[in-house]
C-alpha cells in the first residue's frame, strides 16, 4: 500500500472550511484514497473515499488531483465537533483487508 | 442506525490473567476486525476474520491472542496471559461484504493491565 504524508496538526475557525491535505505520490492505479477520523479516543469513523474523481457526501468533499498524487479533504463548514484526528489511508482493493493508520492530522476547530 | 457495540467499556486486569473482549458487529456484516491503540499512539491492525477463520493477522497478533465467533452475533478477542504492554484501547470493526469500502468501528474497550 502506498505511503501517505499529512501535516501533524491544523487549526480552523468555526464556520470556515477546513482543508486537510494528503500526499500519496506512490499511489498505484488500483488504490483508493480513504479518509477516517477519530474524535477523542472513540473508534475511527469513516468519512469518504475515492479513486480518481472528486467525491462529495453529507460529511465532506474529497478532491483528488489529476495525477492522483495528492488529495484534499474539505469540511465545508467546520464545527467544534469536527475537532479530531483525520487519517488519510491509501488502500488497494477492498476484499476484507485491514487499514493501516498513520499518525494523521490533528484538526482543532477554534471558536 | 445500526452500530458496532463492545463490552466492557473498561477492563482492568492483573498481569498474567486472561481477558475476553466482546464485540457485537452489525448484524448483516460478514468481515470482522480487531485493532488496538496504545495511548498516544497509532491505531494498529491486529486481525481480520471472515467465514469463521482468520483471513489476515499482524505480527502483534501472536500466540497469546485468539479470536472467535462463538454464535451468530458475538465476535471475541481473547488475550491468554496479559502483559503490561497489552494496555490499550481495543477496537472492533465490521464490514458488510468484501466489496464494500467502509469499516464500521465500535467505541472500544479500554484494557488496563496492572
Amino acid at each position: 500500500d502506498a505511503k501517505t504524508t499529512q501535516p501533524p496538526s491544523m487549526d480552523c475557525a468555526e464556520g470556515r472550511a477546513a482543508n486537510l491535505p494528503c500526499n500519496h505520490s506512490t499511489i498505484s492505479g488500483n488504490e483508493y484514497v480513504y479518509w477516517y477520523r477519530q474524535i477523542h479516543s472513540q473508534g475511527p469513523q469513516y468519512i469518504i473515499h475515492g479513486l480518481k474523481n472528486n467525491e462529495t457526501n453529507e460529511m465532506a468533499s474529497l478532491i483528488i488531483t489529476e495525477d492522483r498524487k495528492s488529495s484534499t479533504l474539505i469540511l465545508p463548514h467546520a464545527t467544534l465537533r469536527d475537532t479530531a484526528v483525520y487519517y488519510c489511508i491509501v488502500k488497494g482493493g477492498n476484499y476484507g483487508q485491514n487499514f493501516v493508520f498513520g499518525p494523521g492530522t490533528r484538526l482543532s476547530v477554534l471558536p | 442506525e445500526p452500530e458496532v457495540t463492545q463490552t466492557p467499556s473498561h477492563q482492568v486486569t492483573q498481569m498474567g490473567q486472561e481477558v475476553i473482549l466482546r464485540c457485537v458487529p452489525i448484524s448483516n456484516h460478514l468481515y470482522f476486525y480487531w485493532y488496538r491503540q496504545i495511548l498516544g499512539q497509532k491505531v494498529e491492525f491486529l486481525v481480520s476474520f471472515y467465514n469463521n477463520e482468520i483471513s489476515e493477522k499482524s505480527e502483534i497478533f501472536d500466540d497469546q491472542f485468539s479470536v472467535e465467533r462463538p454464535d451468530g452475533s458475538n465476535f471475541t478477542l481473547k488475550i491468554r496471559s496479559t502483559k503490561l504492554e497489552d494496555s490499550a484501547m481495543y477496537f472492533c470493526a465490521s464490514k458488510i461484504t468484501g466489496v464494500s469500502y467502509e469499516q464500521y468501528f465500535g467505541p472500544g474497550t479500554r484494557l488496563t493491565v496492572t
